[in-house]
């Protein structure tokens, strides 16, 4: 199974709201990523988890958690969104990080829309 | 600061020739690059990776070389089909614990 799988696949948050976009794998790999990208751009890195520790923060918002609950899932807590933050929320994996020569799997996203 | 840039014109190719996607690094050495490929709507999908030094890497009608003296990747679509229309991403990473740089990506469009 070479699959990341994420949920939802659309979400519509007011600015108060709390939500949460969810990650799986079931590869064993052991990285965990979070990305956002916006239309016509490149994936921003937000988060790394290496051995469900977190290893890479991005100087990303507070408004943002993440959480790393075992080695296949990853989760990202929203609250208080801002109406910039819509995007596509994507996660990936990899083996390992090991200098990050292994290739990433991407899930198809959660198409994040803050009113 | 570290970059990636692609090519962000959009390149339009007739069904069967050879579409080569460039890909220039700035500022840094990547020790390896990696190519994607994103469909709209979808999250990128591995292509191929090479690292600084290989000169070159084959994937069935996929091909990619790596310039260390000119700071460039080049990647070759031969015999393109209108099936390979998207946009690819050159990514670029090292020594920051799996971290990629991403270019802009460029769109690619083959037609029949």
């Amino acid at each position: 199974d070479t699959e990341v799988t994420q949920t939802p696949k659309h979400l519509v948050m007011g600015m108060t709201n709390k939500k949460s976009l969810k990650c799986e794998q079931h590869m064993g790999h052991r990285a965990m990523y979070w990305y956002k990208q916006k239309a016509k751009k490149p994936p921003e890195l937000m988060f790394v988890y290496s051995y469900e520790k977190l290893s890479i923060n991005e100087s990303v918002p507070s408004r943002f958690s993440p959480e790393c609950p075992n080695s296949s899932l990853l989760n990202l807590h929203l609250h208080a969104l801002q109406p910039e933050d819509s995007a596509l929320y994507l996660c990936a994996s990899s083996q390992g990080l090991a200098g990050g020569s292994y290739e990433q799997y991407f899930g198809p996203g959660t198409r994040l829309t803050v009113t | 600061s570290q970059k990636i840039e692609q090519n962000s014109e959009a390149l339009n190719i007739q069904e069967g020739k050879t579409a080569t996607l460039t890909c220039n690094y700035t500022n840094y050495s990547p020790a390896y690059l990696q190519w994607y490929r994103q469909d709209p709507g979808r999250g990128p999908v591995f292509l191929l990776l090479i690292r600084e030094n290989e000169k070159e890497k084959r994937k069935e009608r996929l091909k990619v070389t790596f310039d260390t003296t000119l700071k460039q990747s080049l990647f070759h679509i031969t015999a393109s089909q209108p099936a390979d229309s998207a946009t690819y991403l050159c990514a670029g990473g090292g020594n920051q614990g799996g971290k990629l740089i991403f270019g802009q990506g460029t769109e690619l469009s083959v037609k029949p």
